[in-house]
C-alpha cells in the first residue's frame, strides 16, 4: 500500500522569507502523480502544486516550486517570499496514474500547519 | 466558490439521529468521493463512485450510507453514529482518469 509521511507537524516562516515543508512517500509504482494541497480556514482543499512521476523537471508554480527526488522518493514544497496568506495546513498527496481504473484515490500525509509571521 | 457544494456547512446530531450530508458538483466530474477528515490524522478515503457505480468502500462502518443518483449528487446517509464520527466530512470531484481533484468546504459533523 501506498503511504505518504510528512514529519513536520508544524512549521513557522517570517513574512518574505523562504520555508520548505517535507515528504516523503512510499510506492512500488513508477507511474504515479504527487500534489501538495493547501487548507485555510475556510477548509476548502486547494490545490498548490503537482508533480508527475515520470517528469525529471521539478514542478514550478509563482511562488512555489518543488524538489522531488525520485529515488528517495521525497517530494518537498519549498515556498518563496512567503505571504500572510499562505498560512495554513499544508498535505501532501500521491495518487497511482491516471491511466489506471483503480487510480484515482489520493493518499494524503497527516499535514504540516505552516504560520507566516509578520 | 470551487464548483463543489456541500451542505449543510455545520452539523450537530444526536447519536439515534438520521441525517444526511449533501454534495453536488457541476463540472462535469465523472467521479466523486468522500473523505473524513480528523483532527492529527491524515484524510481518510471513504467511498469512490465512477459514473455512479461505487468502486471503493475503504472498511467503512454500515452506519455510513453513500447514494449517488447521478454524476452530480452525492449523499452521505447518517444513523446512530458515535462521538468518534465528530469529524469534517470532504467531498471531492474529478474525472474518472484525471489526477485533477476539486474539494468542496466540507460538512463539520458533531455527533452528541
Amino acid at each position: 500500500a501506498q503511504t505518504v509521511t510528512q514529519s513536520q507537524p508544524e512549521m513557522s516562516v517570517q513574512e518574505a522569507e523562504t520555508v520548505t515543508l517535507s515528504c516523503t512517500y512510499d510506492t512500488s509504482e513508477s507511474d504515479y502523480y504527487l500534489f501538495w494541497y493547501k487548507q485555510p480556514p475556510s477548509r476548502q482543499m486547494i490545490l498548490v502544486i503537482r508533480q508527475e512521476a515520470y517528469k525529471q523537471q521539478n514542478a514550478t508554480e509563482n511562488r512555489f516550486s518543488v524538489n522531488f527526488q525520485k529515488a528517495a522518493k521525497s517530494f518537498s514544497l519549498k515556498i518563496s517570499d512567503s505571504q500572510l496568506g499562505d498560512a495554513a495546513m499544508y498535505f501532501c498527496a500521491y495518487r497511482l496514474g491516471a491511466g489506471e481504473t483503480s487510480g484515482s484515490r489520493l493518499t494524503f500525509g497527516e499535514g504540516t500547519q505552516l504560520t507566516v509571521n509578520p | 466558490e470551487t464548483g463543489v457544494t456541500q451542505t449543510p456547512r455545520h452539523l450537530v446530531m444526536g447519536m439515534t439521529n438520521k441525517k444526511s450530508l449533501k454534495c453536488e458538483q457541476h463540472l462535469g466530474h465523472n467521479a466523486m468521493y468522500w473523505y473524513k477528515q480528523s483532527a492529527k490524522k491524515p484524510l481518510e478515503l471513504m467511498f469512490v463512485y465512477n459514473f455512479k457505480e461505487q468502486t471503493e468502500n475503504n472498511s467503512v462502518p454500515s452506519r455510513f450510507s453513500p447514494e449517488c443518483p447521478n454524476s452530480s449528487h452525492l449523499f452521505l446517509h447518517l444513523h446512530t453514529l458515535q462521538p468518534e464520527d465528530s469529524a469534517l466530512y470532504l467531498c471531492a470531484s474529478s474525472q474518472v482518469r484525471d489526477y485533477g481533484y476539486t474539494f468542496g468546504s466540507g460538512t463539520r459533523l458533531t455527533v452528541v
